[in-house]
């Protein structure tokens, strides 16, 4: 058990409608990472936040978006979806905003399926 | 363009020899790298990490090996055992360390 939790652990949602993926860090993280891992795309790091501010962006949706709340914990909003953005969510966790060196810490994630 | 690649989806090996999972890495910036281990239906798992400062790291049965001349890294696992069966990630921070870019993995199976 990593110590990050991730709510729900399943979804099932139609085309266009809108989920939100909700994460808690350890304690004692202030940074939170989303990671999406589909069959054609491996895991590709989607945001990063730290201590309620956005710190990185990778290949992330318009469509997506996600903030971190004063109780560190984040959420990841997905509208207007499509078939193509069934895939495991997966949150990770840090200490530190940055520092090569150090471990992120992942959940069990969420695996979204668009019918 | 892939950055990190695991060349191997598969990977078969009988209970108690070594089991060998390799990573090559084409960006020479990355100075850092990390193998996790994902088991169905759970999230990625840290397992061990290595610096380029090192061409080796080991932690019980697990060993990780650097080329850095290469861009190459391998994990070692000695002796492999059952409960070893899972994906195997090896992954790069980007130079802000915030940012982990990984390799497709590879699926170890471990025969008893």
């Amino acid at each position: 058990d990593s110590g990050v939790t991730q709510t729900p652990k399943h979804l099932i949602t139609a085309t266009g409608q809108r989920v939100t993926l909700r994460c808690s860090p350890r304690s004692g993280d202030l940074s939170v990472y989303w990671y999406q891992q589909s069959l054609d795309q491996g895991l590709q790091f989607l945001i990063q936040y730290y201590n309620g501010e956005e710190r990185a962006k990778g290949n992330i949706l318009e469509r997506f978006s996600a903030q971190q709340f004063p109780d560190l914990h984040s959420e990841l909003n997905l509208s207007s979806l499509e078939l193509g953005d069934s895939a495991l969510y997966f949150c990770a966790s840090s200490v530190t905003a940055q520092g090569v060196g150090e471990t992120q810490y992942f959940g069990p994630g969420t695996r979204l399926l668009v019918l | 363009d892939q950055q990190v690649k695991q060349n191997s989806p598969s990977l078969s090996v009988q209970e108690g020899r070594i089991s060998i999972l390799n990573c090559d890495y084409t960006n020479s910036m990355f100075d850092y790298f990390l193998w996790y281990k994902k088991y169905p239906a759970e999230g990625p798992t840290f397992l061990i990490s290595i610096s380029s400062i090192k061409d080796k790291n080991e932690d019980g049965r697990f060993t990780v090996f650097l080329n850095k001349s290469a861009k190459h890294l391998s994990l070692h696992i000695v002796p492999s055992q059952p409960g070893d069966s899972a994906v195997y990630f090896c992954a790069a921070p980007n130079n802000a360390g915030n940012m982990l870019t990984f390799g497709g993995g590879t699926r170890l199976m471990v025969k008893p």
